[in-house]
């Protein structure tokens, strides 16, 4: 099965600089690669998709790249703000076992410092 | 309008009982899922309902843990003889459709505690 993961648990950065969060996954390349947050005692909320013939999907101050080769997606934010603090999860199909369900990460912890 | 509602938010019960879990998907979303979060792991799919097809039950460790969904809208988890390793929060989301092209909206979700 896919396995997924994401860098380190937690990352903290400086308030208006660039937040990049990465995921990286093991096996068959996903057709959709989903983001999302999840704020503490809530459901996560979607942020973007992308597909697997698209390199990069922008929205506002978020940014999604996905590299099959790499088997990696990177998500960045820029001119991160406090309130971009919450746990980021990506999530990704596997057409290899026909499955119509996301696999996710285990997510990275933001901190957004003042 | 309204998103995906979760009921009860909290449930406390003792190892051996029944609980059941509900979910009220958005109107008109044909695709249903439970999830499993336990702390500090990701999500863990459970079951899948996909309009009149039969769910994919792939994801339920053990047969305690069953789902209906009724009329194609509201669902039901149900643990039976509950375990301490069940405690986690229980996610459930709907989806337009099927697939990974469509994005999932999710409740607050159910946080179980077996004592």
């Amino acid at each position: 099965s896919q396995k997924i993961e994401q860098n380190s648990e937690a990352l903290n950065i400086q308030e208006g600089k660039t937040a990049t969060l990465t995921c990286n996954y093991t096996n068959y390349s996903p057709a959709y690669l989903q983001w999302y947050r999840q704020d503490p005692g809530r459901g996560p909320v979607f942020l973007l998709l992308i597909r697997e013939n698209e390199k990069e999907k922008r929205k506002e101050r978020l940014k999604v790249t996905f590299d099959t080769t790499l088997k990696q997606s990177l998500f960045h934010i820029t001119a991160s703000q406090p309130a971009d603090s919450a746990t980021y999860l990506c999530a990704l199909d596997d057409p290899a076992t026909g499955a119509n369900n996301l696999f996710f990460g285990t997510g990275t912890r933001l901190t957004v410092i003042p | 309008g309204a998103g995906v509602s979760q009921s009860p938010s909290n449930k406390v019960t003792e190892k051996g009982k029944d609980v059941e879990l509900r979910c009220d998907p958005i109107s008109g979303h044909t695709a249903l899922y439970w999830y499993r979060q336990s702390l500090g792991q990701g999500l863990e799919f459970l079951i899948y309902f996909q309009g009149n097809s039969a769910p994919d039950k792939s994801g339920l460790p053990s047969d305690r843990f069953s789902a209906e969904r009724t009329g194609g809208s509201v669902s039901t988890l149900t643990i039976q003889r509950t375990q301490q390793e069940d405690s986690a929060v229980y996610l459930c989301a709907s989806s337009e459709g099927r697939g990974g092209y469509n994005e999932q909206f999710f409740g607050p979700g159910t946080r179980l505690t077996v004592l």
